[in-house]
């Protein structure tokens, strides 16, 4: 089974211009979550979603970004105008809520440079 | 707020001897899992080994073992026979059964291996 696919793996991109990052979840998993991190804070959860419902973005900077999940598998993190402070590598996962199947299975990551 | 301590940002091993990896967790659930992730230079998040909290036989994983102790709220991870590609950044993380379903991740121990 395919694991959870990120794209892209590497984006440069100007200080100001919108940046969209990909996810496709595993296959029958109804839990996808979004992550960042950077060497000063660590891995940060941004937002999550159950069945593409939002269920948490309190770690989220509602200013200049936002999520969605329009169908069970695709989700998106836009940041529009980036900035600098936003370069880090974010990380999309997914799970199912088994209690005997957790945890969640991350993907590849996409390292993002804001210049 | 539940949080996840790793006191030592990094450590190092001689190739074929033990280390441990420490962990702390404050928590007022009662049932939760906990995990160990590695992280390497490709930055995949690889799952190590998990433990719940109901069970009290430590986990193990072939050369990986845990040390948990709930009431201390310690979660220590053993590397057994280190090996050159044990060498990455590993992460311990806590996760609630009921409620938000999402990992709180410790900022992490940078795992050198020496030849």
């Amino acid at each position: 089974d395919a694991g959870v696919i990120q794209s892209p793996r590497h984006e440069v991109t100007e200080m100001g211009q919108e940046v969209t990052l990909r996810c496709k979840p595993i296959s029958g998993h109804d839990y996808l979550f979004w992550y960042r991190q950077t060497m000063m804070q660590g891995l940060e959860l941004l937002v999550y979603f159950n069945n593409k419902a939002v269920m948490d973005d309190s770690g989220m900077p509602k200013d200049r970004f936002s999520a969605k999940m329009p169908n069970a598998s695709f989700s998106t993190l836009k940041i529009q105008p980036s900035e600098p402070r936003d370069s880090a590598v974010y990380f999309c996962a997914s799970s199912t809520f088994d209690r005997g199947n957790q945890p969640q299975h991350f993907g590849d990551g996409t390292r993002l440079s804001i210049l | 707020a539940q949080t996840v301590t790793q006191s030592q940002p990094e450590m190092s091993v001689q190739e074929a001897e033990t280390v441990t990896l420490s962990c702390t967790y404050d928590t007022s659930e009662s049932d939760y899992y906990l995990f160990w992730y590695k992280q390497p230079p490709s930055r995949q998040m690889i799952l190590v080994i998990r433990q719940e909290a109901y069970k009290q036989q430590n986990a193990t994983e072939n050369r990986f073992s845990v040390n948990f102790q709930k009431a201390a709220k310690s979660f220590s991870l053993k590397i057994s026979d280190s090996q050159l590609g044990d060498a990455a950044m590993y992460f311990c993380a806590w996760w609630v059964i009921q409620g938000a379903q999402k990992l709180v991740f410790g900022q992490g121990t940078r795992l050198t291996i020496n030849p």
